[in-house]
């Protein structure tokens, strides 16, 4: 199986804030990354597909990179309503899929 | 767009089968795949599987025992049989549209709401 290791698991931030996540995966994947955000309660939602392509109204402010083993999400001007749980899911064909472990955004 | 809505049990003895049906609304499977995720308590998701509309599965080897996804498309429904269940299968169970690029990739979107399955005595 493909392992993918988020950092870091937790991040205090302000609004208004730059916050990046990393996630590394065990062995390369080309540009097969999706990044979802989550809220308690409520499903994962779908941020950025392809490493880098952004989903459907998501906000600009949303943006990935990489490719292979080591990919960046970026949170630019961090708003009230980006204060989530943030996963990486490797998104190759052969699976099993893998899920990161998770960042926690929290408001500082 | 499309909604998807999960519905079964949220309790089930351990050692019996947890069964899961997913209903979809205001779209069609044709051209894409659909698949379960789970999410255990505290814990990130974990992929259990998925089809495609021509017939074909996959599934997670951990579970691939285990588990069966089958669907009706007379009622725009698919459904999770997951038997011999034991508390580590408490989790949320979602189900989601998997989008691809050529084929390639496999990312979800949209996803239900989710259903709390708890395998408790």
């Amino acid at each position: 199986d493909i392992q993918m290791t988020q950092s870091p698991s937790f991040v205090s931030a302000a609004v208004g804030d730059r916050v990046t996540i990393t996630c590394r995966a065990s062995q390369g994947i080309s540009s097969w990354l999706a990044w979802y955000q989550q809220k308690p309660g409520r499903a994962p939602k779908l941020l950025i597909y392809a490493a880098s392509s952004l989903h459907s109204g998501v906000p600009s402010r949303f943006s990935g990179s990489g490719s292979g083993t080591d990919f960046t999400l970026t949170i630019t001007n961090l708003q009230p309503e980006d204060f989530a749980t943030y996963y990486c899911q490797q998104a190759n064909n052969s699976p099993p899929l893998t899920f990161g472990g998770g960042t926690k955004v929290e408001i500082k | 767009q499309v909604q998807l809505q999960e519905s079964g049990p949220g309790l089930v003895m351990p050692s019996e089968t947890l069964s899961l049906t997913c209903t979809v609304s205001g779209g069609s499977f044709s051209t894409y795949y659909w698949g379960w995720i789970r999410q255990p308590p505290g814990m990130g998701p974990e992929w259990i599987g998925y089809f495609y509309y021509s017939g074909i599965t996959n599934y997670n080897p951990s579970l691939k025992s285990r588990v069966t996804i089958s669907v009706d498309t007379s009622k725009n429904q698919f459904s999770l049989n997951l038997s011999s269940v034991t508390a580590a299968d408490t989790a949320v169970y979602y189900c989601a549209r998997a989008h691809t690029i050529g084929g390639e990739g496999r990312w979800f979107d949209p996803w239900g709401q989710g259903t709390l399955v708890t395998v408790s005595s």
